[in-house]
């Protein structure tokens, strides 16, 4: 079975500081990764994926995040916050040919301190 | 735009009523999703659907139901024998390679009992 762990249920970090949001997997077969982002009483919108390209993968709003296959990790980060990334974090695993479904982390919620 | 619409957004229920809420989608995505969210927990599994006419029980099934007459939509029904329905839900959708390209999400139905 898949399963999904974030370290970390609330992270602080300062505005312009790095931001690092943990997440490990566990997983027989290689998986697909994915992080999403949500914004409160809304729905989650994709960050990033590793689909087995590049293990070091770029998304949106300037986050990016390395797979490491000997640590079983996947974990985000942001070389600056930003006051606008203060939002709650998933991590997300699926693996090729057991149907399409995600195994979720419970989630990191991420504060900005000015 | 393609994308998933959920209504209502905020939704109040008396005890021992049965409530629906709505899901539709344009992308012509085969698969679709329901999700609850609470405080803490991630996202749990309620039911899904990979093709129309027919749907699987999740990991929380028991106390929710729905149909997929139609590829578009995906409605679930809170019943009665659901205890504790205060939560946030959440539908998604995937196209048929969805475990390399992930889910899109609606942006949530926020269910109240009063």
């Amino acid at each position: 079975a898949q399963s999904v762990t974030q370290l970390g249920s609330h992270v602080s970090v300062s505005e312009g500081a790095l931001v690092l949001l943990r997440c490990n997997y566990s997983s027989s077969v290689p998986p697909y990764l994915f992080w999403y982002v949500q914004y409160p009483n809304q729905g989650l919108q994709l960050l990033l994926k590793y689909t087995s390209a590049a293990t070091l993968v770029k998304g949106i709003n300037g986050f990016e995040a390395e797979f490491k296959k000997s640590e079983t990790s996947f974990h985000l980060t942001k070389p600056s916050a930003h006051m606008s990334d203060a939002a709650e974090y998933f991590c997300a695993v699926s693996v090729p040919n057991t149907g399409n479904q995600f195994y979720f982390g419970t989630g990191t919620s991420l504060t900005v301190i000015p | 735009d393609g994308g998933i619409t959920q209504s209502p957004k905020y939704l109040f229920r008396k005890e021992g009523q049965n409530v629906t809420l709505s899901c539709e989608q344009n992308l012509n995505h085969d698969a679709m999703y329901w999700y609850r969210q609470d405080p803490g927990q991630g996202l749990r599994l309620i039911y899904y659907s990979q093709i129309v006419n027919d749907f699987q029980k999740g990991d929380i099934a028991e106390g929710y139901s729905v149909s997929r007459e139609k590829k578009e939509s995906f409605p679930l029904t809170v019943t009665s024998a659901q205890k504790n329905p205060t939560a946030f839900y959440l539908c998604a959708s995937t196209g048929d390679r969805g475990v390399a390209y992930g889910y899109t999400f609606g942006s949530g139905t926020r269910l109240t009992v009063v």
